[in-house]
């Protein structure tokens, strides 16, 4: 079984610029989070999808981030414009059943972005 | 809430033990465990529902004590490979997503 994967896996862009990351979360689970790792510190959670439907994007830091999930399949996250405290690493999850309580998280490798 | 993580980074050599935190000064919902390697995707490891509840599986163990205010997580034996960032997250209630503590680091030496 495929895990999760996240494209790019680095990104580097200038500030001001637009970036979009992509996730494709394990086939048949329905949730997908998003979270973000600021260097040396923790991960943080952004925005849960239960199929194509946002259920939680509490901690979505701002307009400037957008994130998509059509058909209830990949998920793309997009920064625009980016600043430099975006820059991180972008963490996907996926799990099966409804409920961060009990049902186990998957994390993609995560996709580095660097902004100038 | 976030959990507390202690400590914040240990040195061990091969063959030692060590035991990670993980509190709240509130009931957890439930703890879970992740290990990440640099540039790696976080593992899970192990998810904690009930206090009192031990779980384990080679030589990486956790606890989740009865007030479910803390849970510990063991390595014994260690080896090169566990070196890692290691995560606690936690939800704040059932159905909410998990909210992590600041890691762990695990370095361990020839």
């Amino acid at each position: 079984e495929a895990g999760v994967t996240q494209f790019p896996s680095h990104s580097v862009i200038e500030k001001g610029q637009t970036v979009t990351l992509r996730c494709d979360p394990i086939s048949g689970h329905d949730n997908l989070y998003w979270y973000r790792r600021v260097m040396g510190k923790e991960i943080k959670f952004l925005l849960h999808f239960v199929k194509e439907s946002k259920q939680d994007e509490s901690g979505m830091p701002n307009n400037r981030f957008l994130a998509e999930r059509t058909g209830g399949t990949y998920s793309t996250l997009k920064v625009q414009p980016a600043e430099l405290e975006d820059s991180g690493v972008y963490f996907c999850a996926s799990s099966q059943e409804y409920g961060g309580g009990t049902d186990t998280q998957y994390f993609g490798p995560g996709t580095r972005l660097t902004v100038l | 809430q976030q959990p507390v993580q202690s400590p914040q980074a240990v040195i061990l050599r091969e063959g030692e033990d060590a035991v990670i935190n993980c509190s709240s000064s509130k009931a957890l919902y439930s703890v879970h465990w992740y290990r990440q390697k640099h540039g790696e995707a976080p593992v899970f490891l192990m998810i904690l529902l009930k206090g009192g509840e031990q779980k384990g599986h080679d030589k990486i163990s956790a606890s989740f004590n009865e007030k479910k205010q803390q849970s510990s997580l063991y390595l014994t034996a260690s080896q090169l490979s566990y070196s890692g960032t290691y995560f606690c997250g936690t939800p704040n209630s059932g159905n909410t997503p998990l909210v992590f503590g600041k890691g762990t680091r695990l370095s361990v030496i020839a």
